[in-house]
């Protein structure tokens, strides 16, 4: 069965850099694009980036555009979600999230359990 | 990308039905046939529920169902049970490859 496994989050002061980690199985995960969403404390839910099956496109929410990247290792069944300048609104449980599709179907079908980040001094 | 517009709470006894609603704009719900909905448990991950608008995955309850209307979709709950009880939250593509997301709808089983 599908499994997502993040790992990587912990506390961090803010203008620090975190990076996660997403290990996947159950799944041919080269042949389908992944997405990070997040979900600060109490609140909904975040779309924060995507990246296709192949690597060869990444789009990002507005609020992380320029701070955050990801990317994929596809012979390590790996995503990865690396976060720079981090601020205190950016503390959520970050989820590691399958699509449907190699391209995109934006709908969201597996999720992790998700990993918490708390930016705080 | 502003969020779509969700009641914070619905309430139902069990065996009612419910719906709950998800307004967006022209830009987003009323222009494409990708919106999705997701259960919440309290300490879990999301799990999806509908897609493409009304469509369900398999291992979902034919009890949940979706719809849209214009610039706003609908989660319809048939035969309300106390497991029903979550956070739900619709989802739609926004364009320019990229998604927002509802505020959520807390459901209360009565």
């Amino acid at each position: 069965q599908v499994q997502l496994v993040e790992s990587g989050g912990g506390v961090v002061q803010p203008g620090g850099s975190l990076r996660l980690s997403c290990a996947a199985s159950g799944f041919t995960f080269s042949s389908y694009g992944m997405h990070w969403v997040r979900q600060a404390p109490g609140k909904g839910l975040e779309w924060v980036a995507f990246i296709r099956y192949d690597g060869s496109n990444k789009y990002y929410a507005d609020s992380v555009k320029g701070r955050f990247t990801i990317s994929r290792d596809n012979s390590k069944n790996a995503l990865y979600l690396q976060m720079n300048s981090l601020r205190a609104e950016d503390t959520a449980v970050f989820y590691c999230v399958k699509d449907n599709r190699g391209y995109s179907s934006w709908y969201f079908d597996y999720w992790g359990q998700g990993t918490l980040v708390t930016v705080s001094s | 990308q502003s969020a779509l517009t969700q009641p914070a709470s619905v309430s139902g006894s069990p065996g009612q039905s419910i719906t709950i609603s998800c307004t967006g704009t022209s830009s987003d719900v009323g222009s494409y046939n990708l919106v999705s909905w997701y259960q919440q448990h309290p300490g879990k991950a999301p799990r999806l529920m509908i897609y493409e608008d009304s469509k369900r995955p398999s291992g979902v309850s034919n009890r949940f169902s979706g719809s849209k209307s214009g610039n706003t979709a609908s989660l319809t709950i048939s035969g309300l049970q106390a497991d029903d009880e979550a956070d739900y939250y619709c989802c739609s593509y926004a364009g320019s490859s990229t998604v927002v997301f509802g505020g959520g709808t807390e459901l209360t089983v009565l």
